[in-house]
Parts: C-alpha cells; sequence; structure tokens
C-alpha cells in the first residue's frame, strides 16, 4: 500500500528541547516536503526536497531544519523549539503530475 | 507575494443542494489547480486537478477555470452530509504548491 508516515502523530514538549519528526515514504517519489497548517492561514510549506541531498527553503523555514540523506526519508528538526511552533505539521511527497499526498499530520504543543 | 485566496466560510448547504466552492488567485503563471479535501483532525486529500480553461466533471464534482478571470471553482452536486469537510484550492506555480485559506463546507441533512 502506498503511503506517507510520520511519528510522532502527537507530541507535547516544552521550549528550546530539539525533537525531530521524521516523514517516510514508499512511493520513490523524489519530490518531498512539510507543511505547516494553522487556523486562517492554511498550509504553509516549510521546506521542500527534489531529490536526496538537495532541499530549498519554502515559505516559513524560520526555526527548522530537514534532511535528505535518503530517498525514502524526509525529517523535520526543531532545534530549539518556540511556543510560536505549536502547529500541525503535515509532511507530502510529489508524483510526478505534482498530486501531493500527504502523511497523517503531526500535532505539536510547544509550551 | 503570490497568493490563492479563497472565503473561509462556513458555507452552509442543504442536502441535495449544489455547493459552489471559490477560490481567486493572484498569479497569472500558475497553470495548474488542484482541489483537496480535508476532514476535521485528517490530512487533505486530491478531489480534482485542472489546468485547461472550462469545466472538468468527475462524478458530482465539476471543477470550472476561467484563466482570464483568474478564478477556479469547485461545484458539488447532490451534496451529502459525507461532503462536510473543509475544501482547500491550490494553484502550481514553479513546481510549487501554493494553498489558499480553506473553505469549511457543512451539510445540513
Amino acid at each position: 500500500e502506498a503511503q506517507v508516515t510520520q511519528n510522532p502523530r502527537y507530541l507535547i514538549t516544552v521550549t528550546g528541547k530539539k525533537l525531530t519528526v521524521t516523514c517516510s515514504q514508499n512511493m520513490n517519489h523524489e519530490y518531498m516536503s512539510w507543511y505547516r497548517q494553522d487556523p486562517g492561514l492554511g498550509l504553509r510549506q516549510i521546506y521542500y526536497s527534489m531529490n536526496v541531498e538537495v532541499t530549498d527553503k519554502g515559505d516559513v523555514p524560520e526555526g527548522y531544519k530537514v534532511s535528505r540523506k535518503e530517498k525514502r526519508n524526509f525529517p523535520l528538526i526543531l532545534e530549539s523549539p518556540s511556543p510560536n511552533q505549536t502547529s500541525l505539521y503535515f509532511c507530502a511527497t510529489c508524483d510526478s503530475s505534482y498530486e501531493q499526498y500527504f502523511g497523517p499530520g503531526t500535532r505539536l504543543t510547544v509550551t | 507575494q503570490k497568493e490563492v485566496e479563497q472565503n473561509s466560510g462556513p458555507l452552509s448547504v442543504p442536502e441535495g443542494a449544489i455547493a459552489s466552492l471559490n477560490c481567486t488567485y493572484s498569479d497569472r503563471g500558475s497553470q495548474s489547480f488542484f482541489w483537496y479535501r480535508q476532514y476535521s483532525g485528517k490530512s487533505p486529500e486530491l478531489i480534482m486537478f485542472i489546468y485547461s480553461n472550462g469545466d472538468k466533471e468527475d462524478g458530482r464534482f465539476t471543477a470550472q477555470l476561467n484563466k482570464a478571470s483568474q478564478y477556479v471553482s469547485l461545484l458539488i452536486r447532490d451534496s451529502q452530509p459525507s461532503d462536510s469537510a473543509t475544501y482547500l484550492c491550490a494553484g502550481l506555480e514553479g513546481g510549487k504548491l501554493i494553498f489558499g485559506q480553506g473553505t469549511e463546507l457543512s451539510v445540513k441533512p
């Protein structure tokens, strides 16, 4: 079954404690991206990756890092989380027709 | 700043009616548009995409694109309570999807 998985699904943490949200896909897609979704603001792209070792900033990259060491994985790293990073995060992959396949989402709360 | 605008709603229609969801975009370079449905607490799922002027139909859904007016719409015929969700419009520009804020649709039995 084609799928995008994210872990953890829910996370409550404290300001400044480094965390990583993992994303993995089994569709062999080259393009992967991370979005955050906030009420009234829709989906905003954080980072994207066109292929292994190729990453670029989206619209709201501040406070986030990513890496793409292998095709199937695209982790999102928050080195020093702050309360304004409390949000719902989605990982997505994209096929050649630009159809996006979203993961189930990670709800992050930073206190 | 390239933008995709949607009325956040909520849009309320009775069961069996036609729901009309609208989206405008600012970048004339946008070539393709996507409609996603998102149930509360779930991830977005693709309903339709359209890249040519005119209408595209798929079951109860019809997407309409008017590039001259920079306007995209989604019509849902015979609306069902199960159609109640947030509908996201997205435009493709330079290999990147720009999403609107989403329109919340409520279909009343």
